[in-house]
């Protein structure tokens, strides 16, 4: 167990419709990442938040948006879902740079 | 190009063996590197972080950097069934910065 948690486990959902992704990182942890991973593109980030603060952006969608709130937990949020967002969507967190901590991941479905 | 190239596999072994898992990247820029294990649809598990060249040793699993050649390797001895996973390198160009991965190599070893 990494001490970094995610909710839900799974999501089923339809086209179009908008979810929200929690992540929980390991305690004192500031730095939250977020990485999908489908099985074409395999595992690729998305979004970096540092105390709060968004630090880096990867290839991520305008349709995807995330935060971390004052507690340091972070949420990312889909809209208009599409087909090829059906993916594993991990989060993973790091006390101040260095190691990257993997929670269990969140399996999206989109129908 | 991508960034790091890995072999996908599958790897399959004797139990017993020595596994030999490798990974070349193409920017002498990327100064951090890091092995992952994730078993079937589980949240990726950090094994090794290196930021030097040469060996680091934890149990049975050697990392070694080669940064002239720009070649990472993974060395699993004395390989268990429950070393039966994906392993994935990844790279970064700096402390707490985006990971990049490789494609992952499927490892299957046989009792």
């Amino acid at each position: 167990d990494s001490g970094v948690t995610q909710t839900p486990k799974h999501l089923i959902t339809a086209t179009g419709q908008r979810v929200t992704l929690r992540c929980s990182p390991r305690s004192g942890d500031l730095s939250v990442y977020w990485y999908q991973q489908s099985l074409d593109q395999g595992l690729q980030f998305l979004i970096q938040y540092y105390n709060g603060e968004e630090r880096a952006k990867g290839n991520i969608l305008e349709r995807f948006s995330a935060q971390q709130f004052p507690d340091l937990h972070s949420e990312l949020n889909l809209s208009s879902l599409e087909l090829g967002d059906s993916a594993l969507y991990f989060c993973a967190s790091s006390l101040a740079g260095g190691e990257q901590f993997f929670g269990p991941g969140t399996r999206l479905t989109v129908l | 190009q991508k960034e790091v190239e890995q072999d996908p596999g599958p790897l399959s072994v004797p139990e017993g063996a020595i596994v030999s898992l490798n990974c070349t990247y193409s920017n002498s820029a990327f100064q951090y590197f890091m092995w992952y294990r994730q078993y079937s649809r589980k949240g990726p598990e950090l094994l090794m972080y290196t930021y030097s060249s040469g060996n680091k040793e934890d149990g049975r699993f050697t990392a070694q950097v080669d940064k002239s050649s720009k070649y990472i390797s993974l060395f699993i001895r004395d390989s268990q069934p429950s070393d039966s996973a994906t392993y994935l390198c990844a790279i970064s160009r700096n402390q707490g910065g985006k990971l990049i991965f490789g494609q992952g190599t499927e490892l299957s070893v046989k009792p």
